[in-house]
């Protein structure tokens, strides 16, 4: 199985800060990566799609980025909406598995 | 408007079994890959399977034996029967359709979920 491995597990940040995660996989996995945000209480939201695609209707301030093994997610100018938690997962393979969570916290 | 919603979840104690339901509406569940994703209280996201349009099935290496999925297309409906569980079963269980994308899917529809609970 493909191991997906996010850093840093929490992250504290302000409004209008540039906030980076990292995703790595055990194996590499070309492009096919997704990130997910996920609320308190609600279902996760898909944001990014083969490690750069934006999902229709999220906010240009999300980028995603990276091949092979190495991938990151930046929200280039953090908003209060976007305190969450953000998950990898990997689309390479028939079992899919998710990073272990990147929690964005106020400072 | 594109919905998924689930139902089923409960208390059940070790050993015994429960099936999820999730009823789709604005798409066909049956021409779309679906997935279960399942969360244990304070944890992360765990994939528990998927079920392709042409009805081939894949399973977590921790649930395979014990849960099966299927789909009754009569009803646009996907389903989750859970076997044999154990406490560490215990999750808010997502339904989620799988979008392609040059042959790799993305789960771009969560419904929000419904709680299972094993305990004696």
């Amino acid at each position: 199985d493909i191991q997906m491995t996010q850093s840093p597990s929490s992250v504290s940040a302000s409004v209008g800060d540039r906030v980076t995660i990292t995703c790595r996989a055990s194996q590499g996995i070309s492009s096919w990566l997704a990130w997910y945000q996920q609320k308190p209480g609600k279902a996760p939201k898909l944001l990014i799609y083969a490690a750069s695609s934006l999902q229709s209707g999220v906010p240009s301030r999300f980028s995603g980025s990276g091949s092979g093994t190495d991938f990151t997610l930046t929200i280039s100018s953090l908003q209060p909406e976007d305190f969450a938690t953000y998950y990898c997962q990997q689309a390479n393979s028939f079992l899919r598995t998710f990073g272990q969570g990147t929690k964005v916290e106020i400072k | 408007e594109v919905q998924l919603v689930e139902s089923g979840g409960g208390l059940v104690q070790p050993g015994g079994s429960l099936r999820l339901s999730c009823a789709a509406s604005g798409f066909t569940v049956s021409s779309n890959y679906m997935s279960w994703v399942r969360q244990a209280p304070g944890k992360g996201l765990e994939w528990v399977s998927v079920i392709y349009s042409g009805g081939s099935t894949y399973y977590a290496d921790s649930v395979k034996g014990r849960f099966t999925i299927s789909r009754d297309n009569s009803k646009n409906t996907l389903y989750l029967q859970m076997n044999s569980l154990r406490a560490e079963d215990t999750a808010v269980y997502y339904c989620a359709r799988e979008e392609g994308y040059y042959s790799h899917y993305y789960m771009d529809v969560w419904g929000k979920g419904t709680t299972v609970t094993v305990s004696s």
